[in-house]
């Protein structure tokens, strides 16, 4: 089973425009990471926020975590075409001696250029 | 090329043939995952090893799938008796010990059981 549900499922918007995603999880944990993931291929390691922060930044990028409603959102600025892609969240759960990350169901993204 | 490395990209088997997949690590990692994929789905966790011990197996792996890491290096995963319930793409992840660590992941290898 999938820790966590991301929301939209799908979203397209035009270039220069930002998007976000959001993410819901259920159990405790160490840490959340989004990750990106190109049609056909492998997942690719975007930022990871541990569960004592609040907010993080990474070049085009802001994530948000809040543990008190286990949710944490993904922005993306300034979008490009080459931002289309799937993007999920994944976490280090705490409590349940889960060793593996588990990931969301994702969110496909589409920029029109 | 230091990154994970999976084989082969694509299997197509016929239903109740046995297909093993390889995957290589980066060399320095002693975790590796295995983790199933399916159209429109996020990764679901298979089974996980610490060096050459396998830790945790998830539920999904039935007893027609087994994995083993001889010697915590190179993993192969196999399934017996396919069936069209398999077709999935099956990824590989390898990561370093310690907490808050990333996964790197390899290209993953697609089955289709026709």
């Amino acid at each position: 089973s999938q820790q966590g549900e991301e929301d939209p499922q799908a979203l397209s918007i035009q270039e220069g425009e930002n998007a976000t995603m959001n993410c819901s999880y259920k159990t405790s944990i160490n840490n959340l990471q989004w990750y990106r993931q190109n049609s056909g291929r492998g997942l690719v390691h975007l930022i990871l926020i541990r569960s004592n922060e609040r907010e993080k930044h990474s070049g085009r990028l802001r994530v948000t975590l809040d543990t008190s409603k286990k949710s944490s959102s993904l922005l993306i600025t300034a979008s490009r075409a080459a931002d289309t892609a799937s993007y999920f969240c994944a976490t280090d759960e705490d409590d349940t001696g889960r060793r593996a990350l588990t990931f969301g169901s994702g969110t496909r993204l589409q920029v029109q250029p | 090329d230091t990154g994970v490395s999976q084989n082969p990209r694509h299997k197509i088997t016929k239903r109740g043939q046995n297909v093993t997949f390889r995957c290589d690590p980066i060399s320095e990692h002693n975790r590796l995952y295995w983790y199933r994929q399916t159209l429109g789905q996020g990764p679901e966790f298979l089974t996980y090893f610490q060096n050459e011990a396998q830790l945790e197996k998830s539920r999904l792996l039935s007893d027609r799938f087994s994995a083993e890491r001889p010697k915590g290096s190179f993993s192969t995963l196999e399934i017996q008796r396919t069936e069209q319930g398999d077709s999935a793409m099956y990824l590989c992840a390898s990561s370093p010990l310690g907490q808050g660590t990333e996964a790197f992941f390899g290209q993953g290898t697609r089955l289709t059981v026709v």
